[in-house]
Order: C-alpha cells, then structure tokens, then sequence
C-alpha cells in the first residue's frame, strides 16, 4: 500500500521568506500524481500543486514550487516570498493512475507566517 | 471547487443517533470520494461511488457506515449509532472522469458526538 509522510508536524516562516516542506512517499507504481493540498482554518482543502511522475520537469504555479525526486521517492514544496495568507496546513497527497484513483495523504505540517 | 456542496456544516449528535452527510458534486461530475479526518490527522479514503454504484469502499468501516449516490440527488454518507470515535471532519471530492483530472472538494461536514 502506498503510504505518505510528512516529518515536519510545523513550520514556521518570515513574511517575504521562503520555506521549504518535506513530503516522502513509498510506492512500487511507475505512473501516478502527487498533490499539495492547502487547508486554512475554513477547512476548504485548496489544490496548491500538482505534479504528474512521468514528467521530469518540476511544476510550478506563481510563489509555489516543487522539487520531485522520483528515485528519491520525495516531493517537497517551496513556498517563496511567503504571505500572511499562505498559513495554514498543508497536505501532501498520492493518487494512483487507474483503479480508483483515491488520494492517500499525509499527515500533514502548520505553517506559520510570521509578520 | 466552490462547486462541491456538503451540508450541514456542522451536525451534533448524541450517541446512538443517526447522522446522514449530503454531498452535491459539482454538476455534471459522476465520481465522488468520501474522506474522513480525524483531528490532527490527513485525510484518510473511505469510499468511491459513481453515479448508483460502489466502486471502492476499502476504507469503509464494516459497520454502521454506508454510502449511496442515486441516480437523482446527492451523494449520501449515512452513520448509524454514532459513537464519539465518530467524531470527524468528513469530505466530500467529485471529479467528471477517471484519468487524468484532479477531485474538487467541499468544505466538509464537522460531526460532533456529545
């Protein structure tokens, strides 16, 4: 079974700052999408990023980033120019391409935006 | 993803009670994920349905839990005899097709058993 993992529980970052977020996954799959997944307080889970595996080039969308090691098995997002709005949790999330394709997530890391 | 209508937001129960979860996927989606998150925790499966079918329900607790998605009106995640350990934030994702497509989520429904 496909399992995700996030080692760092919180995080915190100066406004304007960048931070990185760790996000490790084990599968024995050749073809899937990785996610990050934005929750604020709302509860609302906002897709941040996504990427699919057979690509090599790293997706980005405006401040957010990846670094996708596909033999390293790790997914990290890069938050640059950090905002007050950007805090909130954030989830890294599997999707197997076929079968049901359900979303395994990880447990998840605050950040905080420090003014 | 606005789209994705779950009501209520909030539902209280007391132990023993009935809770029903609705879930309106964005139109014209036929897939719909339920996901429950218990607090301090990821989101985790439940089930998959499309339209007046279960595809997946491998995360589906053996008791007390099911779920439909008529052919007419919303999804529908039913808890019988709830108990505190049902006390959850639970989700609701619809997508249009299998493939490449990303789910789209509500807001999710706040159980509270007291």
């Amino acid at each position: 079974a496909q399992t995700v993992t996030q080692s760092q529980p919180e995080m915190s970052v100066q406004e304007a700052e960048t931070v990185t977020l760790s996000c490790t996954y084990d599968t024995s799959e050749s073809d899937y999408y990785l996610f990050w997944y934005k929750q604020p307080p709302s509860r609302q889970m906002i897709l941040v990023i996504r990427q699919e595996a057979y690509k090599q080039q790293n997706a980005t969308e405006n401040r957010f980033s990846v670094n996708f090691q596909k033999a390293a098995k790790s997914f990290s997002l890069k938050i640059s120019d950090s905002q007050l709005g950007d805090a909130a949790m954030y989830f890294c999330a599997y999707r197997t391409q076929g079968g049901s394709e359900k979303l395994v997530f990880g447990k998840g890391t605050k950040l905080t935006v420090n003014p | 993803n606005a789209g994705v209508m779950q009501n209520p937001r909030h539902l209280v129960r007391r132990r023993g009670q009935e809770a029903r979860l609705r879930c309106s996927p964005v139109k014209g989606h036929s897939h719909v994920y339920w996901y429950r998150q218990l607090p301090e925790e990821g989101l985790k499966f439940m089930v998959y349905l499309q339209k007046e079918n279960i595809i997946d329900e491998s995360g589906m607790p053996k008791e007390r839990f099911s779920a439909e998605f008529p052919k007419e009106g919303p999804s529908i995640l039913r808890i019988q005899q709830v108990v505190r350990g049902d006390s959850a934030a639970y989700f609701c994702a619809s997508s249009p097709s299998r493939g490449r497509t990303e789910a789209f989520f509500g807001q999710g429904t706040r159980l509270t058993v007291v």
